[in-house]
């Protein structure tokens, strides 16, 4: 069975700082993917950035950084130089990429950026 | 990234109807769709998946004749909401699965619909 763990309910940054939104996940699956998606009070669901298991390197998407700790099984999500807009909900998510096509979301983070 | 519409935004209906949610992947076609509820605060749990020209798969402990689902083309999923009561208010949303550049897949998700049932 898959599983998702967002341990921050809620996070707050200062404009213009780095924040860190964690994420960690368990699979028996060797092949997988890794997703956050943001979202604002309207609802509307963003994608934001995606992790393959089997990528050497961290996936990047200009101020997005994904900080995957194989070993740990943590996909970390890195945003830099935070924006008022950053304020949103965002969630964590995952694909076992062999046997099914649909997402198993995380609780998700409710983030902050203060001016 | 590809684009997924939804419709209606937002509906108040009587308890005892029936209310239809469209969902259209625009610019490319989609042979599954999938169907999530989310209480405010919480996370998204999926309610079903949705494939064209075959019977929906519903999630455990979601009524099938509750939430009718038609995949009637590539572009074009609908979910209806019969006899609707107030505990079936919620946000529902929809997505559809297209390529990234790199070649794996990922979601692209409809606006959403808040259904409030009087």
């Amino acid at each position: 069975a898959q599983k998702i763990t967002q341990t921050q309910p809620g996070m707050f940054v200062q404009e213009k700082e780095a924040v860190t939104l964690d994420c960690t996940y368990d699979t028996s699956d060797p092949s997988y993917g890794l997703f956050w998606y943001k979202q604002p009070s309207s609802g509307e669901m963003i994608f934001l950035i995606y992790q393959g298991s089997y990528d050497q390197q961290n996936a990047t998407e200009g101020r997005y950084s994904l900080n995957f700790q194989k070993a740990r099984k943590s996909a970390n999500l890195v945003i830099s130089a935070s924006q008022l807009g950053d304020s949103a909900m965002y969630f964590c998510a995952m694909r076992e990429l062999r046997s099914a096509r649909q997402l198993t979301f995380g609780s998700g983070t409710q983030l902050t950026v203060l001016p | 990234g590809a684009v997924v519409s939804q419709h209606p935004s937002r509906v108040i209906c009587k308890s005892g109807t029936s209310v239809k949610i469209e969902c259209r992947s625009l610019d490319f076609q989609a042979t599954t769709m999938f169907w999530y509820r989310q209480f405010p605060k919480q996370s998204l749990m999926l309610m079903a998946t949705s494939n064209e020209g075959s019977k929906a798969t519903y999630e455990q402990g979601v009524e099938k004749d509750k939430f009718l689902i038609n995949h009637a083309s590539l572009t074009l999923s609908t979910l209806t909401v019969t006899s609707a009561h107030p505990e079936d208010s919620s946000f529902y949303i929809c997505s559809a699965p297209s390529s990234l550049a790199g070649g794996e897949e990922t979601q692209y998700f409809g606006p959403g619909t808040r259904l409030l049932v009087l």
